[in-house]
């Protein structure tokens, strides 16, 4: 699975949108990016995923860049309930891994404030 | 509602005395995993299950121990803890093996071993 990189804090203002970015330069063409977020010491929660199409949810839109290199995570209106480590993930669909397991790195603490 | 229960979620025992951690959940997923979550470690996978009577190690099985005798239930058994198995445990399901990269986490069961 390709090594992404995230910046280990961010800050976002209440109601505002809050955009994470994520570097995954060595992402390959079958890897898809996966966002989870752990809000303190509870359990990882899935938010979204794609492969190169922008894609949104109830929770959250991705954008991933043309040259897939890059994306970022968008929250449209933060709230203090956002506030939580995001982490991004890259992995082919379906499982590379024999052992499914997910491989989380530092990811990004954002703090919403109010 | 669909979820990943975790009993207990708290526990402080002390070294050798042998218990349990149970998991499960009501998605009738096939795939199901334990994790441990340690400062500056992340998150590490100890056992993993394909399916029921399917059992494997992942990155860290010393001093555990599972089964898999119903889809829904997942026990962690630590038969002589210690108290490098201090820790905050996850246990996590999916669809099935090859649909891993959505996974769905239980709430966490923090163990203390004195």
């Amino acid at each position: 699975d390709a090594k992404t990189t995230q910046p280990t804090s961010m800050d976002c203002a209440e109601g505002r949108a809050a955009n994470l970015p994520c570097n995954h330069s060595t992402i390959s063409g079958n890897e898809y990016v996966y966002w989870y977020r752990q809000i303190h010491s509870q359990g990882p929660q899935y938010i979204i995923h794609g492969l190169k199409n922008n894609e949104t949810n109830e929770m959250a839109s991705l954008i991933i860049t043309e040259d897939r290199k890059s994306s970022t995570l968008i929250l449209p209106h933060a709230t203090l309930r956002d506030t939580a480590v995001y982490y991004c993930i890259v992995r082919v669909w379906r499982g590379s891994s024999n052992t499914g397991k997910l491989i989380f790195g530092q990811g990004t603490t954002l703090q919403v404030k109010p | 509602e669909a979820q990943v229960t975790q009993n207990p979620r708290y526990l402080i025992t002390v070294t050798g005395k042998k218990l349990t951690v149970t998991c499960s959940q009501n998605m009738n997923h096939e795939y199901m995993s334990w994790y441990r979550q340690d400062p500056g470690l992340g998150l590490r996978q100890i056992y993993y299950s394909m399916n029921v009577e399917v059992t494997d190690k992942g990155d860290v099985p010393e001093g555990y121990k599972v089964s898999r005798k119903e889809k829904r239930n997942f026990p962690l058994i630590l038969e002589s803890p210690s108290p490098n198995q201090t820790s905050l445990y996850f246990c996590a399901s999916s669809f099935d093996a090859v649909s891993t990269d959505t996974q769905y986490f239980g709430p966490g069961t923090r163990l203390t071993v004195l």
